[in-house]
């Protein structure tokens, strides 16, 4: 079974820009969770779709967005980037509630 | 909120037993997991506490005290490989809120 894809695995941006972030999860997960990783504040949780629905809000600006497709495939997009959203994006998938999430390898995103 | 704490760093030797603390403080949660994740990959998953007490996979181990607010992984049999951070989260409804991070650096 393939695991979680994320595309790209880099990425370089200026500040202002936008950027969209793909996830595809394993074969069979419908849910589909998004996590900023830096340095200086750990796993942070973006949100969460489980069937097209958000389910789930973490504590960041209105800049970050997600959808979900009927394939369970999902996107974040970062708009207006700053400096600040330099990190890794890292996107898990799972059945559904609770226990064991499968992470991708993550998006570096850096911001210039 | 939630928060958990687990301490930055921790050394060990090849063979030996280290244990990671982690502590937390929610008003509710499903269960307490464990992650690592080596530098520059992924997070991967170790264990999941949904009960007190303690689950056991092969050489690691989890506890976890509700009473106590209160879980720890124990790494028996410590390898270089194991040379990784460890992370302990807290298992919401739809979310994982994790702890900063343990850095275990396992010397020869």
């Amino acid at each position: 079974k393939a695991g979680v894809t994320q595309t790209p695995r880099y990425l370089i941006k200026t500040r202002g820009q936008q950027v969209t972030l793909s996830c595809s999860p394993i074969s069979g997960h419908r849910s589909v969770s998004w996590y900023q990783q830096t340095p200086g504040q750990g796993l942070q949780f973006l949100f969460e779709y489980f069937s097209e629905t958000q389910r789930n809000k973490g504590n960041f600006p209105g800049r970050f967005s997600g959808r979900q497709f009927s394939n369970s495939r999902s996107e974040m997009n970062v708009s207006t980037l700053e400096l600040g959203d330099s990190a890794l994006y890292l996107c898990a998938s799972s059945e559904g509630l609770g226990t064991e999430a499968f992470f991708g390898q993550g998006t570096r995103l850096t911001v210039v | 909120g939630q928060s958990l704490e687990q301490p930055s760093e921790v050394t060990a030797v090849e063979g030996a037993i280290v244990q990671i603390n982690c502590t937390y403080q929610t008003s509710g949660f499903y269960g307490l997991s464990w992650y690592q994740q080596h530098d520059g990959g992924a997070p991967t998953f170790l264990s999941y506490n949904g009960l007190d007490g303690l689950e056991e996979t092969g050489r690691f181990s989890s506890f976890l005290s509700r009473s106590d607010s209160y879980g720890y992984l124990l790494l028996q049999e410590l390898q270089m490989k194991d040379s990784a951070s460890y992370f302990c989260a807290l298992c919401g409804y739809s979310t994982l809120t994790f702890g900063k991070g343990t850095m275990l650096l396992v010397s020869p």
